[in-house]
């Protein structure tokens, strides 16, 4: 029941370079996508969410890209910087009462210097 | 900044026995949630809470488990007989009636021996 799916388990780039973390998704019911950051030993931390009448949402370093038609969302980080490496997780909810969320598997971002 | 705590960090116990999970939400959220991730897995949504009742709940959370709101602060998960794959983090989250983000605690590790 693989809902979400982050197809790249892991992820390494430079500081100062743009990370882009990749999430599709299957469900069409879904209408609200988040992206948290997990360190080791600590729970998933809140970055970002954007709604499906939206195609773009910018907090920051941080962007997410939503296409509605393919399904797709991304999670665009510039620049990068060490301190953002972490495990990123997508996650969609279907908007309504108590809204369950969705976690995809994850993409383990390294940023080196 | 108001954090979800919960309490223990790591809960040790053996086979058969029941466990009692804590989780402080944020004080002003409405709606509670404990989500659980097996080593290696992805994070799973269990049940979600509000207005003093289950709204949702999922395959995982059967019979053996139970969530409670004992007085105005605490949200617990208690499972009754605990098996050797319900070795897990379990993660407690909240949020306010009107947003989708949730918020997450630091989650306590359980281990069934």
């Amino acid at each position: 029941d693989q809902q979400v799916k982050q197809n790249s388990p892991s992820l390494s780039v430079q500081e100062g370079r743009i990370s882009i973390l990749n999430c599709d998704y299957t469900n069409s019911m879904f209408d609200y996508f988040l992206w948290y950051k997990k360190y080791p030993a600590e729970g998933p931390t809140f970055l970002i969410s954007i709604s499906s009448i939206k195609d773009k949402n910018e907090d920051g370093r941080f962007t997410v890209f939503l296409n509605k038609s393919a399904k797709h969302l991304s999670l665009h980080i510039v620049p990068s910087q060490p301190g953002d490496s972490a495990v990123y997780f997508c996650a969609a909810t279907q908007t309504g009462t108590a809204s369950k969320l969705t976690f995809g598997t994850g993409t383990r971002l390294q940023v080196t210097l | 900044e108001p954090e979800v705590t919960q309490t223990p960090s790591h809960q040790v116990t053996q086979m058969g026995q029941e466990v009692i999970l804590r989780c402080v939400p944020i004080s002003n959220h409405l709606y509670f949630y404990w989500y659980r991730q097996i080593l290696g897995q992805k994070v799973e949504f269990l049940v979600s809470f509000y207005n003093n009742e289950i709204s949702e709940k999922s395959e995982i959370f059967d019979d053996q488990f139970s969530v409670e709101r004992p007085d105005g602060s605490n949200f617990t998960l208690k499972i009754r007989s605990t098996k050797l794959e319900d070795s897990a983090m379990y993660f407690c989250a909240s949020s306010v009636i009107r947003t989708y983000e949730q918020y997450f605690g630091p989650g306590t590790r359980l281990t069934v021996t």
